[in-house]
């Protein structure tokens, strides 16, 4: 399985954005990357998943450039309500196989 | 629809005795994953199960841990004879089957188990 390295922490201001990149330099042809997001005395939650270029749903952006040795989830605008600690998985698309979690980055607020 | 569903929330337990954790998947999900987390950790695999069937537990400690998914009821994870080390937070997750598009799981909210 692919070993992914992120920041352990971050913070931000509330109202910017907040970009937090993941490498993976030995990422293989069939992986995807997902990222989970997880808030304190809470199960993690699935925010967006992704394979190659760009993907943007309802609540993240997930940039991918052509060699997918990295990612980059971007939470267009921080808010108190976003703290939490976010993980970058690497592995096949299956839904059906167990996930491989790092230690994630604990993203904050700057008061 | 109801969430994945776990029990207790926070369980003690002294050294040596027995912890039993439940799960509950989400309504019409097969597949059940139970993970644990140490503080300041990122979550640990340790079984996947299928209804009946343990289909993954290459993260389970040899001795002492065991996991089911019974036909009926919950999934069960049986930690025998605690130890201080096994104090930590246990995940539940589900997904159904078919799920070869994306990598989404859904989560319980966890028991927290301490031993003393």
């Amino acid at each position: 399985l692919a070993k992914t390295t992120q920041p352990i922490s971050m913070d931000s201001y509330e109202g910017q954005e907040v970009n937090i990149t993941c490498s993976h330099n030995n990422i293989a042809t069939n992986d995807y990357i997902t990222w989970y997001q997880q808030f304190p005395s809470q199960g993690p939650r699935f925010i967006i998943q992704g394979y190659k270029t760009k993907v943007t749903n309802e609540v993240a952006s997930l940039f991918i450039p052509a060699d997918r040795k990295s990612s980059t989830l971007s939470l267009p605008r921080f808010s108190l309500s976003d703290t939490a600690v976010y993980y970058c998985l690497v592995g096949g698309p299956s839904g059906n196989t167990p996930l491989v979690f790092g230690k994630g980055t604990r993203l904050s607020v700057i008061a | 629809n109801a969430g994945v569903m776990q029990n207790p929330r926070h369980l003690v337990r002294r050294r040596g005795q027995e912890a039993r954790l439940r799960c509950s998947p989400m309504k019409g999900h097969s597949h059940v994953y139970w993970y644990r987390q140490l503080p300041e950790e990122g979550l640990k695999f340790m079984v996947y199960l299928q209804k009946e069937n343990i289909i993954d537990e290459s993260g389970m400690p040899k001795e002492r841990f065991s996991a089911e998914f019974p036909k009926e009821g919950p999934s069960i994870l049986r930690i025998q004879q605690v130890v201080r080390g096994d104090s930590a937070a246990y995940f539940c997750a589900s997904s159904p089957s078919g799920s070869y598009r994306d990598r989404e799981q859904y989560f319980g909210p966890g028991t927290r188990l301490t031993v003393t």
